[in-house]
């Protein structure tokens, strides 16, 4: 099982400010990082899949980067806004025996108004 | 909307009983995943299916089974259940088979509630 580690585990923001938040993954047999954003009562929705070092990847005022060299990635959001209050999850793929994503715990965003 | 339906949305059922989660992929996808998301835990990959076959298993309880049918649609079947069963069950389809870069596509997920 692939240790996966997202901090913080949670962060309340104030509307317009920019925020951004971390995902260590293990560097070995590394495939794909996944981001999903998970608003509550709602379902994961896919947000970016990341393949290569020094990949960056934007939707909007979101981005992501990822360094597979050391194992992590950031995402940052730019402006927050009320509706990017939802938990943010990554899940790298691994090769290693077991073809899946591994979901960290997440990072719950709150953006207050 | 995802494309990915889960029945039932609740479920409230007693411990030792059995019950059956149903879940249809989004047109066309031939993977479905299993999760389990449980107080103050992460999404846990319990099981995957692809085109009938049972391609990866998590960490699924052996009081836990799952199967796809022709038609695609899958079902997870739950026995014996424990108050510790009581989790949120996602299912998430994708395109193809274990492949890095698929996205997985979720339903709106069953709470299952132990009593």
């Amino acid at each position: 099982i692939l240790n996966v580690e997202q901090s913080p585990q949670s962060l309340h923001v104030q509307e317009g400010d920019s925020t951004n938040f971390t995902c260590s993954f293990p560097s070995s047999n590394f495939y794909a990082l996944h981001w999903y954003r998970w608003e509550t009562a709602k379902s994961p929705e896919a947000l970016f899949v990341m393949t290569l070092n020094g990949d960056e990847k934007k939707k909007g005022r979101i981005s992501a980067t990822l360094n597979t060299k050391e194992g992590y990635s950031y995402l940052y959001i730019k402006g927050s806004q009320p509706e990017d209050s939802a938990t943010y999850l990554c899940a790298p793929y691994s090769g290693a025996g077991s073809y899946q994503l591994t979901f960290g715990k997440g990072t719950k965003l709150s953006v207050i108004p | 909307d995802s494309g990915v339906t889960q029945t039932p949305k609740h479920l409230i059922t007693a411990t030792g009983q059995r019950v059956t989660l149903r879940c249809s992929p989004r047109s066309g996808d031939l993977s479905v995943y299993w999760y389990q998301q449980s107080l103050d835990q992460g999404l846990q990959f319990l099981i995957h299916y692809y085109n009938g076959e049972e391609r990866a298993k998590g960490n699924i309880l052996e009081r836990f089974s799952a199967q796809q049918f022709p038609d695609l649609h899958s079902e997870l079947n739950l026995s014996s259940l424990e108050l510790g069963d009581s989790a949120l069950y996602f299912c998430a389809s994708s395109v193809a088979t274990s492949g890095s870069t698929d996205t997985q596509y979720f339903g709106p997920g069953t709470r299952l509630t132990v009593l």
